[in-house]
């Protein structure tokens, strides 16, 4: 059974630009939430999607978004980047309410 | 409020046991998992346990949950080189979805 896949792995963006990542959960899992992690705040919660729709939302600006596809196949946005938009972006697949396995993340660089 | 706190740091010595401990807030979560996370990877779910559990057991770990307290620990017998890494606690938030709240992480030092 193939793992949670995230793509692209490493990514380098200016200030001012728009990033698109992608996560493609374990087969037959709907839900799909994001994190971001940085050594000064830690793991913070994005959001999560079950079935197409946003079910919880972090605190976090708008710029950041996020959708989730009938595939459940699930992408997140972040527009207008700012340096502390560096990090290490994590997305957790779930099939009910117990295991939550993560993929290997993409490591997000704002110059 | 939802909250996890985890000590930062531990050293241990290898074939020693490493006991890494962690409390909560939210006395209604439901599932409180620990993550393992080697440099540059993701997380590594270890292994969780159901609030209604007193402790659960999986080869080398052991999961020990005080649930009127709110104190969760993570035994490693045998702690090996490769066990070497940041261990993360987290909670179930309260909304009872998807949401994982997080400890700062431990991270685990094996001396040889």
């Amino acid at each position: 059974k193939a793992g949670v896949t995230q793509t692209p792995r490493y990514l380098i963006k200016t200030r001012g630009q728009q990033v698109t990542l992608s996560c493609s959960p374990i087969s037959g899992h709907r839900s799909v939430s994001w994190y971001q992690q940085t050594p000064g705040q830690g793991l913070q919660f994005l959001f999560e999607y079950f079935s197409e729709t946003q079910r919880n939302k972090g605190n976090f600006p708008g710029r950041f978004s996020g959708r989730q596809f009938s595939n459940s196949r699930s992408e997140m946005n972040v527009s207008t980047l700012e340096l502390g938009d560096s990090a290490l972006y994590l997305c957790a697949s779930r099939g009910g309410f117990d295991e939550a396995f993560f993929g290997q993340g993409t490591r997000l660089t704002v110059v | 409020g939802e909250d996890v706190e985890q000590s930062l740091f531990l050293s241990v010595r290898e074939g020693d046991s490493s006991v890494i401990n962690c409390t909560y807030t939210d006395s209604s979560s439901t599932y409180l998992y620990w993550y393992k996370q080697e440099p540059g990877a993701g997380l590594q779910l270890l292994t969780y346990i159901f609030s209604n559990m007193d402790m659960k057991q999986d080869q080398r770990l052991t999961v020990l949950l005080n649930k009127k307290d709110k104190h969760l620990s993570l035994r490693i017998a045998d702690t090996q080189t490769g066990d070497s890494a940041i261990y993360f606690c987290a909670e179930v938030g309260s909304s009872n979805t998807g949401k994982l709240i997080f400890g700062q992480g431990t991270t685990l030092q094996v001396k040889p």
